[in-house]
């Protein structure tokens, strides 16, 4: 089956700009989507689409992806964004139809 | 505005049932596509079950022959009967919204405990 691979972790100072990504074979032909959840909370989507922000989500959040990596950028980093975000796809012809990425600590310093 | 409210979660021994509910709110129910996704204490999430507006129904192969999503769209509601559970099943069951081929509203969760 499908396998997405995210690091386990990443840190960075306020301020600055934090880059998680997410790898899977081909993942630049599949749509991508990225949910950040912090601690005791219900995830909440901040990309989909690779690239696109739902309404309420900050403009820091951005998304790409192309070949073997989809990447999540957060601008600007504030002490509030600091959360496990998982990335995921969609693909009907695999078993299973959905599969999230490991999640990726992001540590705020 | 979309409002999930998942409930039912319960400590039970492993081999019984449990029936999960998710009331829903704030959108055309019968329109969308609704899912469950758990996450097991500590651990990432993974994607339980979909059932489509008109009833088709996918899960991922742990949970297939033991579970069961069902709709009630007169009620807005959703449901996830689960059967003959294990210890692995021990997680944090969310409802969601789907929309395109991604979850776009998700509940509160309901804790599902299996353990004797």
């Amino acid at each position: 089956s499908y396998v997405l691979t995210q690091h386990p972790s990443v840190s960075v100072a306020p301020g600055q700009t934090a880059t998680i990504t997410c790898g899977g074979e081909r993942i630049g032909t599949k749509n991508v989507h990225w949910y950040q959840q912090k601690p005791r909370q219900a995830p909440v989507l901040v990309v989909y689409d690779d690239s696109e922000r739902p309404l309420g989500i900050p403009e820091r959040f951005s998304g790409s992806n192309s070949g073997n990596t989809a990447t999540l950028t957060i601008s600007r980093v504030e002490a509030g964004d600091e959360a496990d975000f998982y990335c995921q796809v969609w693909d009907s012809s695999n078993d299973p139809h959905v599969i999230f990425g490991g999640g990726t600590k992001l540590t705020v310093l | 505005q979309v409002q999930l409210v998942e409930s039912g979660g319960a400590l039970v021994k492993p081999g019984g049932s449990l029936r999960l509910s998710c009331a829903a709110s704030g959108f055309t129910f019968s329109d969308y596509y609704m899912a469950w996704v758990r996450q097991a204490p500590g651990k990432g999430l993974e994607w339980v079950s979909y059932i489509s507006s008109s009833g088709s129904r996918y899960y991922v192969d742990a949970v297939r022959g033991r579970f069961t999503i069902s709709r009630d769209n007169a009620k807005n509601s959703l449901y996830l009967e689960l059967d003959s559970l294990r210890a692995e099943d021990t997680a944090t069951y969310y409802c969601a919204t789907v929309g395109g081929y991604n979850f776009d509203s998700w509940g509160q969760g309901t804790l599902v405990t299996v353990s004797s």
